[in-house]
């Protein structure tokens, strides 16, 4: 059973601060990884997605992969009131006989106070 | 900035009636998804569709389920009989690429709240 794992939280940090959410994964055949932020009763919206070990930035975000580790992060820099939500870890492979499935985590929920 | 919709944003069934939910993809895309989410609970994925067939299926996505491209627009999931246990909240993906190629991400749509009584 290939299983995506995350601390659901909450994880709770100042307006301005760096928040990290972690997210680890069992299948190691995996080879796309995806950040979404969910609001409540709203849909899974695409923020990061990581192909390579090591780290990508994107603005305030960086995604951070070690393969060797099966782990990912995510970190929010300058954290702000309106990055408080769930952020989702999704997991999929790639190459032939792959379909796109996606396997997600429980998500993290970021409360970030003023 | 393109987006996937789907309608209707809730859909309140009895037990055993028919429902189909529907989804019109961005434009461009070739690769399609449903996924659903209980309340509370994980993001599961149902199924994969491309080229006018399932891709890849989920133990969830049993014989009481269908999905169907039956225009150039639009994606829809219909469920047969429904079951107390599929209220859910429905979300239909589409990406450009597929998975066999280096970049297959996935963009959502809105939802559709399924509840059934």
């Amino acid at each position: 059973q290939k299983e995506v794992e995350q601390n659901s939280g909450p994880l709770s940090v100042p307006e301005g601060a760096i928040a990290s959410l972690n997210c680890t994964y069992s299948d190691r055949g995996s080879q796309s990884f995806f950040w979404y932020r969910q609001y409540s009763g709203k849909s899974p919206e695409l923020i990061m997605f990581i192909y390579s070990n090591g780290d990508k930035e994107d603005g305030r975000f960086t995604a951070q992969l070690n393969k060797a580790s099966q782990y990912v992060s995510l970190l929010i820099r300058d954290s702000q009131p309106s990055d408080s939500a769930t952020y989702l870890c999704a997991v999929g492979g790639l190459g032939s006989g792959n379909t796109g499935k996606l396997i997600f985590g429980q998500g993290t929920t970021l409360q970030v106070k003023p | 900035e393109p987006e996937v919709t789907q309608t209707p944003s809730h859909q309140v069934t009895q037990m055993g009636q028919e429902v189909i939910l529907r989804c019109v993809p961005i434009s461009n895309h070739l690769y399609f998804y449903w996924y659903r989410q209980i309340l509370g609970q994980k993001v599961e994925f149902l199924v994969s569709f491309y080229n006018n067939e399932i891709s890849e299926k989920s133990e969830i996505f049993d014989d009481q389920f269908s999905v169907e491209r039956p225009d150039g627009s639009n994606f829809t999931l219909k469920i047969r009989s429904t079951k107390l246990e599929d209220s859910a909240m429905y979300f239909c993906a589409s990406s450009e690429r597929g998975a066999g190629e280096s970049y297959n991400e996935q963009f959502f749509g809105p939802g559709t709240r399924l509840t059934v009584l």
